[in-house]
C-alpha cells in the first residue's frame, strides 16, 4: 500500500532552522499537509501545498515540494522552544489520507 | 468560528461492548473525516463522510463504522470492542472533501 515517511527525531538549537522531511508513494496526492501535535493535544494545522507548486512561504515556514521525487519538507526559521512537538505531514490524494510517522522536534534552550 | 467538537472527551469500555463517538464539525464544513491513532500503528485514516455519503474508507474492519447526518455531525460506532481498539479517536472537518481538515481535540478510549 502507500506509505509516508519522516525521520523519527530531530534536535535543534534555539534561533537556529529546522528542517522536517517526508517521502510519499501516493503520485496521485493533490494536496500536501503539515500538522503540529503537543503533548495531550490534538492536531493543528500549520500549512499546506498544492501538488502543482513547488514551494510556499508563510511566515516562518517554508514549505518545499519536489514531485518528481515525492519529497516534502518543513523548514521553520528561528526555531523557538515552543516548536517543540510531533510533526506530522498528511497527504491527499484519490480517496486517500496517509499520515507520516511523524517528527519528534526538540528544541535545545 | 467555534472549532471542530468531538464527544465525550474520555471513555472506558470492556471487551465485547460497543461505542458510539460524536463529532460536530465547524460551521458550513459539509466532510467529517475520522482517524485512530495509537502509539504502535500512528495515525490511520478510517471513513470520510460528505453530504451523508461516506466517500472513502481506510483498511479497518466492519466492526467500525459511522454515520453523518444532515447537518454534518457525524458519529462512529466500533462494535464488539477489542483491547487493540484502544486509542486516541480523531475527528477532522473540512468545507469538502479534500480541503484542509482541522481536528478536534479527539475522544481517548480505553478498552479493558
Amino acid at each position: 500500500g502507500e506509505d509516508v515517511e519522516q525521520s523519527l527525531f530531530l534536535s535543534v538549537r534555539e534561533g537556529d532552522s529546522s528542517v522536517i522531511n517526508c517521502t510519499y508513494t501516493d503520485s496521485s496526492s493533490t494536496y500536501l499537509y503539515w500538522y503540529k501535535q503537543e503533548p495531550g493535544a490534538g492536531l493543528q494545522l500549520l500549512t499546506y501545498i498544492f501538488s502543482n507548486m513547488d514551494m510556499k512561504q508563510d511566515q516562518r515556514l517554508t514549505v518545499l515540494l519536489n514531485k518528481k521525487d515525492k519529497h516534502l519538507s518543513l523548514r521553520i526559521a528561528d526555531t523557538q522552544t515552543g516548536d517543540s512537538a510531533i510533526y506530522f505531514c498528511l497527504t491527499s490524494g484519490t480517496y486517500k489520507y496517509i499520515f507520516g510517522t511523524g517528527t519528534r522536534l526538540k528544541v535545545l534552550a | 468560528k467555534a472549532g471542530v467538537t468531538q464527544t465525550p472527551r474520555y471513555l472506558i469500555k470492556t471487551r465485547g461492548q460497543q461505542v458510539t463517538l460524536s463529532c460536530s464539525p465547524i460551521s458550513g464544513h459539509r466532510s467529517v473525516s475520522w482517524y485512530q491513532q495509537t502509539p504502535g500503528q500512528g495515525l490511520q485514516f478510517l471513513f470520510e463522510y460528505f453530504s451523508e455519503t461516506q466517500r472513502n474508507k481506510g483498511n479497518f474492519p466492519g466492526r467500525f463504522s459511522g454515520r453523518q447526518f444532515s447537518n454534518s455531525r457525524s458519529e462512529m460506532n466500533v462494535s464488539t470492542l477489542e483491547l487493540g481498539d484502544s486509542a486516541l479517536y480523531l475527528c477532522a472537518s473540512s468545507f469538502r472533501e479534500g480541503n484542509e481538515q482541522f481536528f478536534g481535540p479527539g475522544t481517548r478510549l480505553t478498552v479493558l
